[in-house]
């Protein structure tokens, strides 16, 4: 099973500033991670697949990077709803389709 | 626009079956790209695969919870259901059913692009 690491497990972040999230696979995944983002009371929303592509309607201050096993969210600028929280996934060694911990966004 | 709805219990005993349905609407449960797959999310933790199901019946389970449940299609209705045996306090969780979509040349279930609202499930004599 590919085990997904997420850091920080808690981001604080001031409005209007960049955040970086992780993302580490026990093993290689190529680029085969997607990004969810889980508001509170709602199900998860895809951000991006195939490690950098946003999915419909995303906006573009997230994007994805990485390869391998070490991955990237990125989210230029942050808004009020950014301030959740976020997920990884793999797709690359399955079953079973395996997620990460998460990382919470809040307001520094 | 493709819209996913699950409908479960509520309230389960343990060691009798769990079953949740998931009602698809705007779309075939039968379309030949499309796989449909079951997460669940214990309160206040990350989410876990459980199954994923394509219409033919071929199907896919989390090895932690093979041996208790099962996933199936009802094509005639549109909808998708799981069983899971023997719960515990443990399988106390929202249970979110979703699409499992891959690249359309190749019929592979990869990430989750819709998702329904999720339905709690407590498990409690």
């Amino acid at each position: 099973e590919v085990v997904m690491t997420q850091s920080p497990a808690t981001l604080s972040v001031s409005p209007g500033e960049r955040a970086t999230l992780s993302c580490r696979a026990s093993q290689s995944i190529s680029s085969n991670l997607a990004w969810y983002q889980q508001k509170p009371g709602q199900a998860p929303r895809l951000l991006i697949y195939d490690a950098s592509t946003r999915a419909a309607g995303i906006p573009a201050r997230f994007s994805g990077s990485g390869s391998g096993t070490e991955f990237t969210l990125s989210i230029s600028s942050l808004q009020p709803e950014d301030f959740v929280v976020y997920y990884c996934q793999q797709y690359d060694n399955w079953p079973p389709w395996t997620f990460g911990q998460g990382t919470k966004v809040e307001i520094k | 626009q493709l819209q996913l709805q699950e409908s479960g219990p509520g309230l389960a005993k343990p060691s009798e079956t769990l079953s949740l349905i998931c009602t698809v609407s705007g779309g075939s449960i039968s379309s030949n790209s499309d796989h449909w797959g079951w997460i669940r999310q214990a309160p206040g933790k990350g989410l876990e695969w459980i199954a994923t199901v394509y219409f033919t019946g071929r199907n896919y389970y989390n090895p932690s919870l093979e041996s208790r449940v099962s996933i199936s299609v009802d094509t005639s209705k549109n909808q998708l259901s799981l069983n899971l045996r023997s719960p515990t306090a443990a399988d106390t969780a929202i249970y979110y059913c979703a699409r499992h979509e891959g690249p359309s040349n190749v019929f592979i279930p990869y990430y989750f692009d819709y998702w329904g609202q999720g339905t709690l499930v407590t498990v409690s004599s």
